[in-house]
């Protein structure tokens, strides 16, 4: 079985361009999350979707950050504009239950790893 | 904001020793995850305890939880080189209304 799939591995950018992560959950998960991990620091959530539905996005600097997930299958993170301090690895992670339901176990794609010059 | 706070922040050891991490959290919670972070695998689930267990067993891994002193403990038995990686505690906080990674214990473990 696939695991959750990103892309891109890698991306560096210039300060001020946009930029957008895709990520693929694994088939049937109903719970998708995203997550920004800076060097050293632990993962830190910056929204969840239960299907289609942002349940909890109150992380997410929305100023400069959107996300959304159609269909309630694929998801896109979007930076736009890019801060020097964007720079991070963002992870996606997907699992099976509904939040309320009780805390899944989550797996975790490979990451985006960010650059911002 | 960050709810678990793992204790060490690095530790190193011998291959064949035992590692042991600390982590500890400000709310209370329902349930407390431990993972894996490597290269080569990415971030893994451990294993999870829920606030009515006290202590879990999977593998050479043992966990335990002390609601009370709001701390759990992960013990890596016979560690081996392939261990080498940082362990992060995640809680939700709040009784679920959040998860939240704590920054992490990094793990060598030489041969």
């Amino acid at each position: 079985e696939a695991g959750v799939v990103q892309s891109p591995r890698y991306k560096i950018i210039e300060k001020k361009q946009p930029v957008a992560f895709w990520c693929n959950p694994i088939s049937g998960h109903n719970t998708l999350y995203w997550y920004r991990q800076n060097l050293g620091q632990g993962p830190e959530l910056l929204i969840r979707y239960e299907n289609e539905e942002a349940v909890d996005d109150s992380q997410l600097p929305k100023d400069r950050f959107s996300a959304e997930r159609l269909k309630g299958v694929d998801s896109t993170l979007k930076i736009q504009p890019a801060e020097l301090g964007d720079s991070a690895v963002y992870l996606c992670a997907s699992s099976l239950g509904a939040w309320r339901e009780g805390v899944n176990e989550q797996f975790f794609g490979p990451g985006t790893r960010l650059t911002v010059l | 904001s960050q709810q678990g706070e793992e204790d060490p922040q690095a530790l190193s050891i011998q291959e064949g020793e035992n590692a042991t991490m600390n982590c500890s959290y400000k709310t209370s919670i329902n349930n407390l995850q431990w993972y894996r972070q490597n290269s080569g695998r990415g971030l893994v689930h451990l294993i999870l305890i829920r606030s009515n267990e006290r202590e879990k067993h999977s593998g050479r891994l043992r966990v335990t939880l002390d609601t009370s002193k709001k701390s759990s403990s992960l013990l890596i038995t016979a560690s081996r080189a392939a261990d080498t990686a940082s362990y992060f505690c995640a809680t939700d906080e709040g009784y679920g209304q959040n998860f939240v990674f704590g920054p992490g214990t990094r793990l060598s473990v030489l041969p």
